[in-house]
């Protein structure tokens, strides 16, 4: 089936502008994670969402992020009055049910420009 | 925080020949997995070696995992030009709610096949 898919692919931007990043989960996942990759930073977690849940959202760098997940399937990764900082690839991951043993799959990500 | 650190973190080799990554983490794991990512974009999950494996094989990838020592290896055997890619090493760490898991990942190891 499907796999995780990210929209849009890049994303240029005005410093002061907000952003919306979407992300489709694979059919079925309950579990939905979203990473940063910075350059020379690595990957860090922001968010996750499970089931019906309260979210996770310890990992979110600021009260720009924010989240949500709608109906259970798809998500939005919001940043409000972009910073130069925000910069990044932003990569978003489902996984069946959110289990410590369980692979997640990650969608091919969004690359953010905050000129 | 940091948990996984690879070891290279650049490694150049020519076609046919081996490529060894190191990964050191700090805390207790349930498992480890290894993720490729190729020019920056979306994970692809490779394998995952759970806290009492010792060794596990995957066509021409094999994974060790060293609990006393808190450190994994992840070999390539007989390297191919399509096997260029950054190679991660991720640890689950637990939320304390709602059970799910997000991933810690190292800053990973740039490996480079030459034709």
């Amino acid at each position: 089936g499907a796999g995780v898919s990210q929209s849009p692919s890049n994303k240029v931007t005005e410093k002061g502008k907000d952003v919306e990043l979407r992300c489709d989960p694979i059919s079925g996942h309950t579990a939905l994670y979203w990473y940063r990759q910075s350059l020379g930073q690595g990957l860090e977690f922001l968010i996750y969402f499970q089931g019906n849940s309260a979210p996770d959202k310890s990992g979110l760098p600021s009260d720009r992020f924010s989240a949500e997940r709608t109906g259970g399937s798809v998500s939005t990764l919001t940043i409000q009055r972009t910073q130069q900082e925000d910069s990044a690839v932003y990569l978003c991951a489902s996984s069946y049910s959110g289990g410590v043993r369980e692979t997640q799959y990650f969608g091919p990500g969004t690359r953010l420009l905050v000129l | 925080s940091q948990q996984g650190e690879e070891d290279p973190q650049a490694l150049s080799i020519q076609e046919g020949e081996n490529a060894t990554m190191n990964c050191s983490y700090k805390t207790s794991i349930n498992n480890l997995q290894w993720y490729r990512q190729n020019s920056g974009r979306g994970l692809v999950h490779l394998i995952l070696i759970r806290s009492n494996e010792r060794e596990k094989h995957s066509g021409r990838l094999r994974v060790t995992l060293d609990t006393s020592k808190k450190s994994s290896s992840l070999l390539i055997t007989a390297s191919r030009a399509a096997d260029t890619a950054s190679y991660f090493c991720a640890t689950p760490d637990a939320y304390s709610g709602a059970g799910s898991y997000q991933l810690t990942f190292g800053k990973g190891t740039k490996l480079s096949v030459i034709p």
